[in-house]
Order: structure tokens, then C-alpha cells, then sequence
């Protein structure tokens, strides 16, 4: 079945500094979503991505597809602690299922 | 706007018993999921709906059942509750495949023991 890894699994900065998340698919896909979960909160859309090599920026999040299709990443710039929660990808190939990535944790150390 | 309702939002269920976990969408949408989460892990696709009376299996259906007699509500059951089934269940709907944004209910923390 289709696998989407993310990695890394967990992410610790102080504030201020960069954080990066990458999510890889073993297949081909037709689009790709992020969400963001805090603590004990359920899953918020950020953004979806459709085009190879798209790259989207909502104020310090910049989000991108890779050439492929298969991959994607997003970075944050310059973290504050209301960035604090686990990211995650999701990637569909139909339109109809869309395959989570395992979620990067990331924590802000003021 | 209500969005997404899921209702309850905790039970415990002992082993062998059944259930079912409510989901209602005020948006009209078409689409609509159930997913579950294990702690510290990504949301797992249980069923998904493309409309009413429309309904099939994602990721890991067995032990679970759903129907779909109108838009608005998708209810997830489990026949025969196993402590497997331990996990947060996270009901979600999208207009259709054009619309961007998966609207997430806020979950119901089932416990089996």
C-alpha cells in the first residue's frame, strides 16, 4: 500500500531558530496537504499542493513539491512558540484517500 | 457554523461491546472520513464516503462499519470492541476532490478494556 515517511519524528529549537520537516511517498502523487495538531486539538489544514515543483509561503511557512511529486517539505522561519504542535503531511494519489505521515513534533524553547 | 460535530467526545467501552461514534457536517458536504489516531502516530483512514449512500474502505476498516443515508451525517460503528481500538477517532469532511480544505471534527477519545 501507499507509505508517506516523515522525518524527523520530533524537533526541538529555541526561538527564533529555523525548523524543517520533509515527507517522502513511495509513490507518485497526485496532490499533497499539511496540517497542523496541537496537544490534544485535532488536525488543521494548512495548505494543499498540486504542482510539481510548487513552492507556496504563508508569512514564515514556506511549503514545497518536489519535481517528482513524491516528496515535500515545510520550514518555518524564524519560530515563536505559538509553533508548537506536530506537522503532518498527507498525500493522496485518487483525490479520494488521502495517507498521513507519522507527524513531526516540534517544540519551541523560549 | 458548527463545521464538524463528533459525539462522544470519551467513552469507555469494555471488551465485546458495541457502539457507534456520531458525525454530523453543516456544510454540505460531500466527502467525508473517519479517521483513527494512535497516540504519538499519524492518522490512520478508516472509511471514507463520497457521498450519501456511497461508502468504502481505507486503510483499516476491519472491526469497523459506517453508512451513509444522508450528507450530513456519517456514523462510524464498532460491533465488537477490542482493546486494539484504544485510540482517538477523528470524523472529517471535504466539499469534493476541487475543494482544498478537510475540515476536521475535534474528536472522541475511545477507550477499550
Amino acid at each position: 500500500g501507499q507509505q508517506v515517511m516523515q522525518i524527523p519524528q520530533y524537533q526541538h529549537v529555541q526561538e527564533g531558530e529555523d525548523f524543517t520537516t520533509y515527507c517522502n511517498s513511495s509513490t507518485t502523487l497526485s496532490n499533497i496537504q499539511w496540517y497542523k495538531q496541537r496537544p490534544g486539538g485535532h488536525p488543521v489544514f494548512l495548505i494543499q499542493l498540486v504542482k510539481s515543483g510548487e513552492v507556496k509561503k504563508q508569512k514564515r511557512l514556506t511549503f514545497q513539491f518536489g519535481e517528482a511529486k513524491k516528496n515535500s517539505s515545510l520550514h518555518i522561519t524564524a519560530t515563536q512558540t505559538t509553533d508548537v504542535g506536530t506537522y503532518f503531511c498527507a498525500g493522496t494519489r485518487t483525490g479520494n484517500q488521502f495517507y498521513f505521515g507519522t507527524g513531526t513534533s516540534l517544540t519551541v524553547i523560549p | 457554523n458548527a463545521g464538524v460535530t463528533q459525539t462522544p467526545k470519551f467513552r469507555i467501552l469494555k471488551i465485546g461491546q458495541s457502539m457507534t461514534l456520531q458525525c454530523t457536517q453543516d456544510m454540505n458536504h460531500n466527502y467525508m472520513y473517519w479517521y483513527r489516531q494512535d497516540p504519538g502516530m499519524g492518522l490512520k483512514l478508516i472509511y471514507y464516503s463520497v457521498g450519501a449512500g456511497i461508502t468504502d474502505k481505507g486503510e483499516v476498516p476491519n472491526g469497523y462499519n459506517v453508512s451513509r443515508s444522508t450528507t450530513e451525517d456519517f456514523p462510524l460503528r464498532l460491533e465488537l470492541a477490542a482493546p486494539s481500538q484504544t485510540s482517538v477517532y477523528f470524523c472529517a469532511s471535504r466539499v469534493d476532490t476541487a475543494g482544498n480544505t478537510i475540515y476536521f471534527g475535534e474528536g472522541s477519545w475511545l477507550t477499550v478494556v
